[in-house]
């Protein structure tokens, strides 16, 4: 089953370094998401891609972070000089969809734990 | 603005009774909704969801929820527990009547045990 892949599974890093994650959406699915979602609160949404055009970007993903999806396939997201605040659970989900407007549930990765020593 | 409300952190229920995991949503428009569970360390599992149609909706595991407009509610039911059914389950809600293809609003949560 080739559900969707996210890598690595757990990063430990100093504050300041920067990190970059991947995910790889299911294949056919050309809409792909990313989440983040700290402790005992639902995912708060980041960023979205139709194929490789980054669509829409919420409030909270400050110009540390830079999201892309070069080819309209995998997708990587970077956060620049990490900060202790950005410890949290990054999800990335796709989906597939047609036209505007679109009801199809969006299938998630296990996610990419970042924790900030 | 959308919003989704879940108002119980926790729900705890004996192996074999029914449960039932409430939420209740604000849009503008018409509203798709989602439920989702959580296992520890795991991404979200899709459940079911409504987009129109009959008010009772069936998803997996034997999971079932109903659409209430008029109390602005999709609450999650499942008729008789499992203890595997201890999760984190969320509720989730889009507005149909964005442009936007994106945005779905998650719920803060709530963690169901089933004890056995």
């Amino acid at each position: 089953d080739t559900g969707v892949s996210q890598n690595p599974r757990h990063k430990i890093t100093k504050r300041g370094q920067n990190v970059t994650f991947r995910c790889d959406p299911i294949s056919e699915h050309n809409r792909l998401y990313w989440y983040r979602q700290t402790l005992g609160q639902g995912p708060e949404f980041l960023t979205y891609f139709q194929n490789e055009a980054q669509l829409e970007k919420s409030r909270l993903l400050s110009d540390r972070f830079s999201a892309e999806r070069p080819k309209g396939s995998f997708s990587t997201l970077e956060i620049q000089r990490t900060e202790q605040g950005d410890s949290a659970m990054y999800l990335c989900a796709s989906s597939l969809g047609t036209g505007g407007n679109s009801n199809q549930p969006q299938h998630f990765g296990d996610g990419t734990r970042l924790s900030i020593l | 603005a959308q919003s989704v409300a879940q108002p119980e952190d926790q729900v705890n229920v004996a192996e074999g009774n029914p449960l039932t995991v409430k939420c209740t949503y604000s849009v503008s428009g018409n509203p798709y909704l989602f439920w989702y569970v959580q296992y520890p360390n795991r991404g979200l599992q899709f459940l079911l969801k409504y987009i129109t149609g009959d008010n009772l909706v069936k998803g997996s595991y034997g999971f079932e929820a109903e659409f209430n407009k008029s109390q602005t509610s999709f609450h999650l039911k499942k008729p008789s527990a499992l203890v595997s059914d201890s999760a984190l389950y969320f509720c989730a809600v889009r507005d149909s009547s964005r442009s936007s293809a994106s945005k779905i609003i998650f719920g803060s949560g709530t963690r169901l045990s089933i004890r056995p």
